[in-house]
């Protein structure tokens, strides 16, 4: 299984509401990853969990929270976005570096595409 | 990170060889060259990865110039089903980071 996956497809949410971003993979990777990824852009790296601690923030506003429950299970809640927080948002992951490895692939889910009203 | 500079589109009739450059003038040692390309409405798709030496995989090669200033991918017989935005990325080793630039959209025409 070389599958991330991410739920739900599409959201649409007012910026008073709360939701939340699912991402999954059953790889055994223990790097994981979001982007966020603007219409005709690239994507932007946001956050890096790696062995479940949070090792990378991009400097991403707090209305952004990451959590990462388990090593497959990745999770981004949204509060109080903005109409610009309109994007794809993509999840990654990879295998962890510890084992001598220091070059991997990421994986990316298919996304979520977003639209805050 | 080092960055890239690559054509913003090509065109390439299905079937023929696909060539794409990348420069990364300002690379340094230790950092490694990836590639990786996005289908429409999906993730990004690793192809491959080389520090110097020349490189092949099931998907494409991968050609470095000596002074590792450049680079060129290739697809050896594009399909229509290549078409997408090939991204060309810089990294050190052992770094957690992807940082994408603009990309190249590629155009396989019939």
């Amino acid at each position: 299984d070389t599958e991330v996956t991410q739920t739900p497809k599409h959201l649409v949410m007012g910026m008073t509401n709360k939701k939340s971003l699912k991402c999954e993979q059953h790889m055994g990777h223990r790097a994981m990853y979001w982007y966020k990824q603007k219409a005709k852009k690239p994507p932007e790296l946001m956050f890096v969990y790696s062995y479940e601690k949070l090792s990378i923030n991009e400097s991403v506003p707090s209305r952004f929270s990451p959590e990462c429950p388990n090593s497959s299970l990745l999770n981004l809640h949204l509060h109080a976005l903005q109409p610009e927080d309109s994007a794809l948002y993509l999840c990654a992951s990879s295998p962890g570096l510890a084992g001598g490895r220091s070059h991997y692939e990421q994986y990316f889910g298919p996304g979520t595409r977003l639209t805050v009203t | 990170d080092a960055k890239t500079t690559q054509p913003p589109s090509m065109d390439c009739a299905e079937g023929r060889a696909a060539n794409l450059p990348c420069n990364h003038s300002t690379i340094s040692g230790n950092e490694y060259v990836y590639w990786y390309r996005q289908i429409h409405s999906q993730g990004p798709q690793y192809i491959i990865h080389g520090l110097k030496n020349n490189e092949t995989n099931e998907m494409a090669s991968l050609i470095i110039t000596e002074d590792r200033k450049s680079s060129t991918l290739i697809l050896p017989h594009a399909t229509l089903r290549d078409t997408a935005v090939y991204y060309c990325i810089v990294r050190v080793e052992y770094g957690n980071k992807l940082v994408f630039g603009a990309g190249t959209i590629l155009r396989v025409k019939s």
